[in-house]
Protein backbone atom coordinates (compact mmCIF):
# COMPACT_ATOMS: atom_id res chain seq x y z
CA UNK A 1 0.00 0.00 0.00
CA UNK A 2 0.49 3.62 -0.40
CA UNK A 3 3.09 4.68 2.34
CA UNK A 4 3.44 8.45 3.70
CA UNK A 5 3.70 11.00 1.08
CA UNK A 6 4.94 14.83 1.05
CA UNK A 7 5.34 17.27 -1.17
CA UNK A 8 7.24 19.11 -2.69
CA UNK A 9 10.24 17.13 -2.18
CA UNK A 10 12.49 20.48 -2.79
CA UNK A 11 11.89 23.91 -2.30
CA UNK A 12 13.93 26.89 -2.48
CA UNK A 13 12.67 30.10 -1.65
CA UNK A 14 13.70 33.98 -0.81
CA UNK A 15 13.79 34.92 2.64
CA UNK A 16 10.63 36.71 3.25
CA UNK A 17 8.17 34.36 1.70
CA UNK A 18 5.76 32.19 3.46
CA UNK A 19 5.69 28.14 2.18
CA UNK A 20 3.41 25.59 1.94
CA UNK A 21 4.53 21.97 2.52
CA UNK A 22 1.99 19.12 2.27
CA UNK A 23 1.55 16.21 4.21
CA UNK A 24 -0.22 12.54 2.91
CA UNK A 25 -0.15 10.01 5.87
CA UNK A 26 -0.81 6.37 5.56
CA UNK A 27 -5.02 6.10 5.16
CA UNK A 28 -6.48 4.92 8.34
CA UNK A 29 -3.63 6.24 10.03
CA UNK A 30 -5.37 8.69 13.01
CA UNK A 31 -1.74 10.38 14.43
CA UNK A 32 0.32 12.63 12.00
CA UNK A 33 3.40 14.33 13.33
CA UNK A 34 5.86 17.56 11.80
CA UNK A 35 9.24 17.09 12.65
CA UNK A 36 11.90 18.97 11.60
CA UNK A 37 16.11 18.07 10.74
CA UNK A 38 19.15 20.46 9.92
CA UNK A 39 21.86 18.97 8.37
CA UNK A 40 23.72 16.24 10.48
CA UNK A 41 21.32 16.57 13.08
CA UNK A 42 18.54 14.75 14.74
CA UNK A 43 14.28 15.58 14.43
CA UNK A 44 13.06 18.48 16.10
CA UNK A 45 9.51 18.01 17.11
CA UNK A 46 7.10 20.44 15.90
CA UNK A 47 3.60 19.30 15.96
CA UNK A 48 1.62 16.67 16.70
CA UNK A 49 -2.44 15.37 15.25
CA UNK A 50 -4.38 13.34 16.86
CA UNK A 51 -7.90 12.64 15.49
CA UNK A 52 -10.54 15.75 16.35
CA UNK A 53 -8.14 16.20 19.24
CA UNK A 54 -6.31 19.88 19.90
CA UNK A 55 -2.85 19.79 18.59
CA UNK A 56 -0.03 19.61 20.39
CA UNK A 57 2.06 22.67 19.18
CA UNK A 58 4.39 22.94 21.72
CA UNK A 59 7.58 22.46 19.09
CA UNK A 60 6.73 25.24 16.82
CA UNK A 61 9.45 27.63 17.24
CA UNK A 62 7.66 30.71 16.21
CA UNK A 63 4.36 32.09 15.69
CA UNK A 64 5.49 31.97 11.95
CA UNK A 65 4.69 28.37 11.64
CA UNK A 66 1.53 26.51 11.85
CA UNK A 67 0.19 23.68 10.55
CA UNK A 68 -3.35 22.23 9.78
CA UNK A 69 -5.09 18.64 9.06
CA UNK A 70 -8.20 18.89 7.12
CA UNK A 71 -10.43 16.20 7.72
CA UNK A 72 -8.16 13.98 9.95
CA UNK A 73 -6.06 13.02 6.68
CA UNK A 74 -3.88 15.09 4.78
CA UNK A 75 -1.72 18.29 6.64
CA UNK A 76 -0.19 21.44 5.61
CA UNK A 77 2.60 22.85 7.27
CA UNK A 78 2.96 26.56 6.54
CA UNK A 79 5.82 29.01 7.30
CA UNK A 80 5.43 32.43 6.99
CA UNK A 81 7.83 35.55 6.21
CA UNK A 82 11.14 32.41 6.07
CA UNK A 83 14.31 33.09 7.74
CA UNK A 84 17.56 31.54 6.30
CA UNK A 85 17.28 29.29 9.80
CA UNK A 86 14.14 27.92 8.47
CA UNK A 87 16.38 25.89 6.04
CA UNK A 88 16.06 21.81 7.14
CA UNK A 89 14.28 19.05 5.72
CA UNK A 90 10.94 19.04 7.34
CA UNK A 91 10.02 15.23 7.68
CA UNK A 92 6.02 14.24 8.52
CA UNK A 93 5.35 10.79 9.80
CA UNK A 94 1.84 8.48 10.86
CA UNK A 95 1.18 6.52 12.84
CA UNK A 96 -2.20 3.90 13.68
CA UNK A 97 -2.59 6.03 16.63
CA UNK A 98 -1.01 8.34 19.07
CA UNK A 99 1.58 7.53 21.55
CA UNK A 100 5.30 5.80 21.48
CA UNK A 101 3.90 2.49 21.70
CA UNK A 102 3.30 2.81 17.44
CA UNK A 103 5.33 3.13 15.28
CA UNK A 104 6.27 5.83 13.06
CA UNK A 105 5.50 5.69 9.38
CA UNK A 106 7.96 9.01 7.66
CA UNK A 107 7.67 10.01 4.36
CA UNK A 108 10.78 10.96 2.24
CA UNK A 109 10.53 14.72 3.56
CA UNK A 110 10.85 17.78 2.29
CA UNK A 111 14.20 19.64 1.68
CA UNK A 112 13.32 23.97 2.09
CA UNK A 113 16.01 26.20 1.36
CA UNK A 114 15.40 29.83 2.51
CA UNK A 115 17.99 31.67 0.09
CA UNK B 1 19.62 19.20 25.90
CA UNK B 2 18.04 15.95 23.95
CA UNK B 3 16.45 13.15 26.04
CA UNK B 4 18.07 10.55 24.07
CA UNK B 5 21.23 11.09 23.28
CA UNK B 6 23.73 8.24 21.07
CA UNK B 7 27.06 7.41 21.89
CA UNK B 8 29.09 7.37 19.23
CA UNK B 9 28.24 10.00 16.89
CA UNK B 10 30.10 8.12 13.81
CA UNK B 11 31.35 4.85 13.54
CA UNK B 12 33.34 3.01 10.55
CA UNK B 13 33.34 -0.63 10.18
CA UNK B 14 34.44 -3.34 7.70
CA UNK B 15 31.82 -5.53 6.23
CA UNK B 16 30.88 -8.58 8.31
CA UNK B 17 31.86 -6.89 11.57
CA UNK B 18 29.31 -5.92 14.29
CA UNK B 19 28.58 -2.75 14.85
CA UNK B 20 27.38 -1.93 18.38
CA UNK B 21 25.86 2.17 19.20
CA UNK B 22 24.35 3.28 22.79
CA UNK B 23 21.65 5.68 23.52
CA UNK B 24 21.33 7.09 27.27
CA UNK B 25 18.54 9.31 27.78
CA UNK B 26 17.36 11.34 30.71
CA UNK B 27 13.87 10.69 32.34
CA UNK B 28 11.93 7.70 32.72
CA UNK B 29 10.46 5.87 30.08
CA UNK B 30 7.35 3.53 28.65
CA UNK B 31 8.99 2.65 25.04
CA UNK B 32 12.47 2.98 23.49
CA UNK B 33 12.48 3.19 19.61
CA UNK B 34 15.40 2.42 17.06
CA UNK B 35 14.90 3.91 13.41
CA UNK B 36 17.10 3.90 10.76
CA UNK B 37 17.67 6.81 8.16
CA UNK B 38 19.33 6.26 4.86
CA UNK B 39 20.47 9.86 2.69
CA UNK B 40 18.90 11.95 5.28
CA UNK B 41 15.41 11.48 4.14
CA UNK B 42 12.23 9.42 6.05
CA UNK B 43 13.48 7.11 8.86
CA UNK B 44 12.52 3.32 8.80
CA UNK B 45 11.17 2.17 11.94
CA UNK B 46 13.65 -0.63 13.07
CA UNK B 47 12.38 -1.64 16.78
CA UNK B 48 10.61 -1.17 19.59
CA UNK B 49 11.36 -1.58 23.50
CA UNK B 50 9.44 -1.61 26.59
CA UNK B 51 10.42 -0.37 29.57
CA UNK B 52 9.28 -4.02 31.07
CA UNK B 53 12.03 -5.87 28.29
CA UNK B 54 15.59 -6.30 28.95
CA UNK B 55 16.86 -7.34 25.25
CA UNK B 56 14.64 -7.85 21.70
CA UNK B 57 15.94 -9.02 18.47
CA UNK B 58 15.01 -8.75 14.90
CA UNK B 59 17.11 -10.72 12.14
CA UNK B 60 20.49 -9.30 12.57
CA UNK B 61 19.49 -6.56 15.47
CA UNK B 62 20.12 -7.18 18.85
CA UNK B 63 18.44 -4.18 21.26
CA UNK B 64 19.13 -4.15 24.90
CA UNK B 65 17.40 -1.60 27.78
CA UNK B 66 18.84 -0.68 30.80
CA UNK B 67 16.43 1.32 32.96
CA UNK B 68 18.17 1.25 35.91
CA UNK B 69 21.37 2.99 33.80
CA UNK B 70 18.64 4.69 31.73
CA UNK B 71 20.30 3.63 28.44
CA UNK B 72 20.05 1.19 25.31
CA UNK B 73 22.47 -0.18 22.98
CA UNK B 74 21.81 -1.68 19.14
CA UNK B 75 23.54 -4.34 17.89
CA UNK B 76 24.26 -5.03 14.10
CA UNK B 77 25.60 -8.15 13.47
CA UNK B 78 27.82 -9.26 10.10
CA UNK B 79 27.13 -5.78 8.71
CA UNK B 80 26.53 -5.30 5.50
CA UNK B 81 27.07 -2.51 3.20
CA UNK B 82 23.23 -1.78 3.23
CA UNK B 83 23.48 -1.08 6.87
CA UNK B 84 25.41 2.36 6.20
CA UNK B 85 23.14 5.10 7.58
CA UNK B 86 22.17 7.18 10.81
CA UNK B 87 21.05 5.15 13.70
CA UNK B 88 18.52 7.09 16.27
CA UNK B 89 17.18 6.47 19.22
CA UNK B 90 13.57 7.91 20.33
CA UNK B 91 11.93 8.01 23.66
CA UNK B 92 8.75 8.98 25.32
CA UNK B 93 9.29 9.98 28.50
CA UNK B 94 6.51 10.49 31.46
CA UNK B 95 6.78 14.28 30.84
CA UNK B 96 6.55 14.16 26.52
CA UNK B 97 3.15 13.10 26.41
CA UNK B 98 2.63 11.16 23.00
CA UNK B 99 5.79 12.77 21.28
CA UNK B 100 8.76 10.86 20.63
CA UNK B 101 12.22 12.80 21.37
CA UNK B 102 15.06 11.60 19.03
CA UNK B 103 19.21 11.31 19.74
CA UNK B 104 21.42 13.26 17.42
CA UNK B 105 22.09 9.79 15.94
CA UNK B 106 24.93 7.37 15.35
CA UNK B 107 26.10 8.11 11.41
CA UNK B 108 27.32 4.38 10.30
CA UNK B 109 29.88 3.46 7.71
CA UNK B 110 30.42 -0.10 6.96
CA UNK B 111 33.08 -0.55 4.03
CA UNK B 112 33.14 -3.28 1.43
Amino acid sequence: GAGVSQSPSNKVTEKGKDVELRCDPISGHTALYWYRQSLGQGLEFLIYFQGNSAPDKSGLPSDRFSAERTGGSVSTLTIQRTQQEDSAVYLCASSLVGGSSYEQYFGPGTRLTVT
Amino acid sequence: SQQGEEDPQALSIQEGENATMNCSYKTSINNLQWYRQNSGRGLVHLILIRSNEREKHSGRLRVTLDTSKKSSSLLITASRAADTASYFCATDGFAAGNKLTFGGGTRVLVKP
